[in-house]
């Protein structure tokens, strides 16, 4: 009974280095999520995934880029991270007609870039 | 675009009184859906309460209830009978219809956090 799994839990990244966060679900949900929270600005979305074989762009996508690599995966990747990309990253996924508890949260990705 | 806003940064609260965390919302669909999540400091996202847009009566989850006032776009949070632990961060969340109805995203305010004292 995972829900949402996010790989790694905890990063530091030099500035100008690349790194793939991964998420997974089990809930045979269709759409898929990625936020970064910052302090004082809530959770912003990146970029999402309303269902497989397709992605879209969020509220902040500069700087990053998606893979819905099947209905299970979506990763977002970082191709040469920035200290403004310092943040706490949340993935989610959501089934439609499940409107009350539709959307599940992972456990999210502490990412620091120096 | 949809808009979400959560004016109160941060609130006191005694141990056992109630407390009401505020949220405003701004959208021109006729069909949405509102959240209420919690984020304690271990920092997972714990969904407490939801209100359809369509609900005539205010949903109830134990100690939290939502007071929906549509004409006043307004999703407030009651929390009666405070917890130590209930001591987070709060975050007002608004479901939005994409892709011609067939998927929703959510939009979050910027959350307030309530400490609860003794």
């Amino acid at each position: 009974n995972a829900g949402v799994t996010q790989t790694p839990k905890f990063q530091v990244l030099k500035t100008g280095q690349s790194m793939t966060l991964q998420c997974a679900q089990d809930m045979n949900h269709n759409s898929m999520y990625w936020y970064r929270q910052d302090p004082g600005m809530g959770l912003r979305l990146i970029y999402y995934s309303a269902s497989e074989g397709t992605t879209d762009k969020g509220e902040v996508p500069n700087g990053y880029n998606v893979s819905r690599l099947n209905k299970r995966e979506f990763s977002l990747r970082l191709e040469s991270a920035a200290p403004s990309q310092t943040s706490v990253y949340f993935c989610a996924s959501s089934e439609w007609h499940l409107e009350m508890g539709g959307y599940t949260f992972g456990s999210g990705t502490r990412l620091t870039v120096v | 675009a949809q808009k979400i806003t959560q004016t109160q940064p941060g609130m006191f609260v005694q141990e056992k009184e109630a407390v009401t965390l505020d949220c405003t919302y701004d959208t021109s669909d006729q069909s949405y859906g509102l959240f209420w999540y919690k984020q304690p400091s271990s920092g997972e996202m714990i969904f407490l309460i939801y209100q359809g847009s369509y609900d005539e009566q205010n949903a109830t989850e134990g100690r939290y209830s939502l007071n929906f006032q549509k004409a006043r776009k307004s999703a407030n949070l009651v929390i009666s009978a405070s917890q130590l632990g209930d001591s987070a961060m709060y975050f007002c969340a608004m479901r939005e219809t994409i892709n011609t109805g067939t998927a929703s995203k959510l939009t979050f305010g910027t959350g307030t956090r309530l400490q609860v004292t003794l």
